[in-house]
């Protein structure tokens, strides 16, 4: 059963980056998209992003279109997310999920999630 | 962007009772990409039906899922004290995008 496992706690300053990993484990990565959600305190979800590991092509959110910027790594089976230019209305957890196509329906969804990272942007 | 907007904000219910939520898009969603979470406090979201009807693995069948165009509903047909939590519509498109949520609280 593959796992994504993600990186810890970060605490940030206003203008820095933060990079936050997404380890799969257990099954296939690399033909499968894996895409990252936010949810702020109290918020609800909001998609940022995404990248196709065996394509090594990334689509983006248009809000975090310059600022966000996801990779992987196929040896490692890993994802990354950095966002740029933090400020303190990026606090909130950040969530990796993997895109699973369903060939029965032709649909697409978030079958595995990560278990969060949260980021705090504060001086 | 497609907006997906999700009614009641908050649905206050007993166990046991029968659960409509309703997810409402700004304009046409194939059904094949709409998908339906549940998030509990602390936890991700967890995958309920995909393809507007489609349960996913290990989803008991008192969850379902109906519509097509801009309208959805998901179904839980007996409350079950696990189930009050966090709901959430999303459609895959460009953007994916989800719905604010419906929370599901014990009246």
């Amino acid at each position: 059963q593959v796992q994504l496992v993600q990186s810890g706690a970060e605490v940030k300053k206003p203008g820095s980056s933060v990079k936050v990993s997404c380890k799969a484990s257990g099954g296939t990565f690399s033909s499968y998209a894996i895409s990252w959600v936010r949810q702020a305190p109290g918020q609800g979800l909001e998609w940022m992003g995404r990248i196709i590991p065996i394509l090594g092509i990334a689509n983006y959110a248009q809000k975090f279109q310059g600022r966000v910027t996801i990779t992987a790594d196929k040896s490692t089976s890993t994802a990354y997310m950095e966002l740029s230019s933090l400020r303190s209305e990026d606090t909130a957890v950040y969530y990796c999920a993997r895109v699973n196509y369903y060939d029965s329906s032709g649909s697409y969804a978030f079958d595995i999630w990560g278990q969060g990272t949260m980021v705090t942007v504060s001086s | 962007e497609i907006v997906l907007t999700q009614s009641p904000g908050t649905l206050s219910l007993s166990p046991g009772e029968r659960a409509t939520l309703s997810c409402r898009a700004s304009q046409s969603v194939s059904s094949s990409y709409l998908a339906w979470y549940q998030q509990k406090p602390g936890q991700a979201p967890r995958l309920l039906i995909y393809g507007a009807s489609s349960r996913a693995t290990g989803i008991p069948d008192r969850f379902s899922g109906s519509g097509s165009g801009t309208d959805f509903t998901l179904t839980i047909s007996r409350l079950e004290p696990e189930d009050f939590a966090v709901y959430y519509c999303q459609q895959y498109g460009s953007p994916w995008t989800f719905g604010q949520g419906t929370k599901v609280e014990i009246k």
